[in-house]
């Protein structure tokens, strides 16, 4: 069973610039999440795809944006990127909306 | 929305000591997970852990949803145990199927 995989591990933008990030999630899952991580601090929720229809979103800009595909893999797209957008961004799949969800290693994205 | 404490915010032992961590929440819940974030920042699962008690090797964890607490114990802490203890949960009114995340407890284990 393959766990939840995500690319690239680190990433440096230059501010203004849009950047991808892409999840793989673990066998049998149909649901994504996608979660910022500022230092110090909690995740802090982004979105949710399930069956690739969003299923909610937190407190972001439109400039966040997200896909889900066929295989239930995920892309989460930041355009016009700030500052701001330096974080660790994890993945989390699960089975369901409401069931034990699993996070990848994150990718760490440096805005400069 | 759920508001989610942990406490305490920092905690420091000696190995071979042991140690409660505790996380209250303001309303009902459908979920409750303790995820461990190691130094590269991946979210390790510890328990799944909506009401009851499941233990672990080492680690143990008892949620009580009508008091609206989940504690997670450490015994014979060891140096590899350092790092941050997070407790996410799911509400179960207005939810939209996200975790809501503590602001953790960074636990350090000195040899």
């Amino acid at each position: 069973e393959t766990g939840v995989t995500q690319s690239p591990t680190h990433l440096i933008k230059t501010r203004g610039q849009q950047v991808t990030l892409r999840c793989s999630s673990q066998s049998g899952h149909n649901t994504v999440s996608w979660y910022q991580q500022a230092l110090g601090q909690g995740p802090q929720f982004i979105f949710q795809y399930y069956r690739e229809e969003e299923n909610g979103r937190g407190n972001f800009p439109p400039r966040f944006s997200g896909l889900q595909f066929p295989n239930y893999s995920s892309e989460l797209n930041v355009n016009a990127l700030e500052l701001d957008d330096s974080a660790l961004y994890l993945c989390a799949s699960s089975f369901g909306v409401n069931t034990e969800a699993f996070f990848g290693q994150g990718t760490r994205l440096t805005v400069v | 929305g759920i508001q989610v404490e942990q406490s305490p915010p920092d905690l420091i032992l000696q190995e071979g000591a042991n140690s409660t961590l505790r996380c209250n929440f303001s309303d009902s819940v459908n979920n409750l997970q303790w995820f461990h974030q190691n130094p590269w920042g991946q979210l390790i699962n510890l328990f799944y852990i909506p009401s009851g008690t499941k233990q672990n090797g080492r680690l143990s964890a008892t949620t009580v949803a009508t008091e609206r607490y989940s504690l997670l114990y450490i015994s014979s802490s060891q140096t590899t145990d350092s790092g941050v203890y997070f407790c996410a949960v799911l509400g179960a009114r207005g939810s939209q199927g996200n975790l809501i995340f503590g602001k953790g407890t960074k636990l350090s284990v000195k040899p």
